[in-house]
């Protein structure tokens, strides 16, 4: 079955104990990014992938890290996280591409809380 | 950059009525909008695109229409079913930004039966 894959669906973590989120796509993408949505803002996004060992800063990329160095994986980093990233994180695949734009894949969410 | 305001932010219709939710994007230069619909406890997924090459697209129950002009566009669901109860995302990609998606703040739709 094609999918996005994040593990933990769920977490709950305190200050500055650093953290991953794991994402993984089956669909042989070359496009990969993460979005956080809180209440009222929608979905934002944190960074996103054009391709292997190919980053880029999204909108809100403060406190986040990320690595691409398979096609499949894009985990996102949380050195120390504080208070205000508890959110709910989704990852998202698509075929890529800079100027031909593609349904974009989610994964199921994983939801975090920071004390 | 580009900004996205949906409207309205809640949206209750009894079942078997239309439901209409608008966007305004603020870049002239995106030319890709998607519709996204969020089931509780899911991610989102699409229910219907539109390029700013066309002006409305139809699929079954659902369709968008697009204002390049006016920089909006909406997405109507005819005969809404309970099923149709879910929070919706529109978005618009600036084109020089590749895949980039900026995602309006949802629209929580209520179908009552």
């Amino acid at each position: 079955e094609a999918q996005v894959t994040q593990n933990p669906r769920y977490l709950i973590t305190v200050t500055g104990k650093k953290l991953t989120v794991t994402c993984s796509q089956n669909m042989n993408h070359e496009y990969m990014s993460w979005y956080r949505q809180d209440p009222g803002l929608g979905l934002r996004q944190i960074y996103y992938s054009m391709n292997v060992e190919v980053t880029d800063k999204g909108d809100v990329p403060e406190g986040y890290k990320v690595s691409r160095k398979e096609k499949r994986n894009f985990p996102l980093i949380l050195e120390s996280p504080s208070p205000n990233q508890t959110s709910l994180y989704f990852c998202a695949s698509g075929w890529g591409g800079t100027l031909i734009l593609n349904e974009q894949f989610f994964g199921p969410g994983t939801r975090l809380t920071v004390l | 950059g580009e900004n996205v305001e949906q409207h309205p932010s809640t949206l209750s219709v009894q079942e078997g009525d239309s439901a209409v939710i608008k966007c305004t994007y603020s870049d002239s230069a995106s030319n890709y909008f998607p519709w996204y619909k969020q089931e509780l406890g899911k991610g989102p997924q699409l229910i219907i695109d539109i390029r700013s090459n066309v002006g409305e697209k139809k699929d079954q129950r659902i369709a968008v229409t697009l204002n390049k002009t006016a920089k909006h566009f909406s997405l109507h669901i005819t005969e809404t079913q309970p099923e149709d109860s879910a929070v919706y995302f529109c978005a618009a990609s600036p084109v020089q930004y590749g895949n980039k998606l900026v995602f309006g703040a949802g629209t929580i739709l209520r179908v009552k039966s």
